[in-house]
């Protein structure tokens, strides 16, 4: 089977670093999505990694580990604006299907 | 387009009534998914469309869902009989189907509330 966990809240300060964890148990791993949703929109993509290691792209990056099945999500300097849901999502190599888990709805407080 | 669209952004109907919602995908993009996400909740699968394979569609919560995918681009999802259960967010997404570059762009979603 396949199981993606995450937290379901978090809350931070503006400007402060918020790190979001995500495990996730699947077969034929293709890869791990972050997508930012704010409420009422659709989501947006924010990162890929499929190798192990560490990805930045601006305030934020991501991390993977497949031998562990864990990925995070790391956003600093955090805005009032990136207060969201954050996703965690596999890919499944066997089936190109995204599994997302729930998602973590980060609230960031002046 | 410039962007995944879909239509209606908002549908109200009667418990029991059929409805069909409809997605544009991006243009060339060979894969299509269409999602259901309650409210408060993570994204669930429904069905994937990926050029002229037969669809996957795994996802489908029971026969009152279909889908179809008219030449290889737009995408109508049709509810029969709906119940109040299936009050959500009905979320397309398109891509380009290529391997390593799998990112899923996002419809606006059409909400769905069955009275």
């Amino acid at each position: 089977g396949q199981n993606i966990d995450q937290p379901t809240e978090m809350t931070a300060t503006e400007g402060a670093i918020v790190q979001i964890n995500c495990t996730y148990q699947t077969s034929g791993f293709n890869g791990l999505f972050w997508y930012q949703q704010h409420a009422g929109e659709a989501p947006t993509f924010l990162s890929y990694n499929v190798l192990d290691g560490l990805e930045e792209k601006g305030r934020f990056s991501s991390f993977l580990s497949r031998s562990k099945g864990y990925s995070y999500l790391l956003l600093k300097e955090l805005q009032m604006k990136d207060s969201a849901s954050y996703l965690c999502a596999v890919l499944s190599y066997n089936t190109d299907k995204l599994i997302f888990g729930t998602g973590t709805r980060l609230q960031v407080f002046p | 387009g410039a962007g995944v669209s879909q239509s209606p952004s908002n549908k109200v109907t009667e418990k029991g009534k059929d409805v069909e919602l409809r997605c544009d995908p991006i243009s060339g993009h060979t894969a299509l998914y269409w999602y259901r996400q309650s409210l408060g909740q993570g994204l669930e699968f429904l069905i994937y469309f990926q050029g002229n394979s037969a669809p996957d569609k795994s996802g489908l919560p029971s026969d009152r869902f279909s889908a179809e995918r008219t030449g290889g681009s737009v995408s109508t999802l049709t509810i029969q009989r709906t119940q109040q259960e299936d009050s959500a967010v009905y979320l397309c997404a398109s891509s380009s189907g290529l391997a390593g570059a799998a990112e899923q762009f996002f419809g606006p979603g059409t909400r769905l509330t069955v009275l």
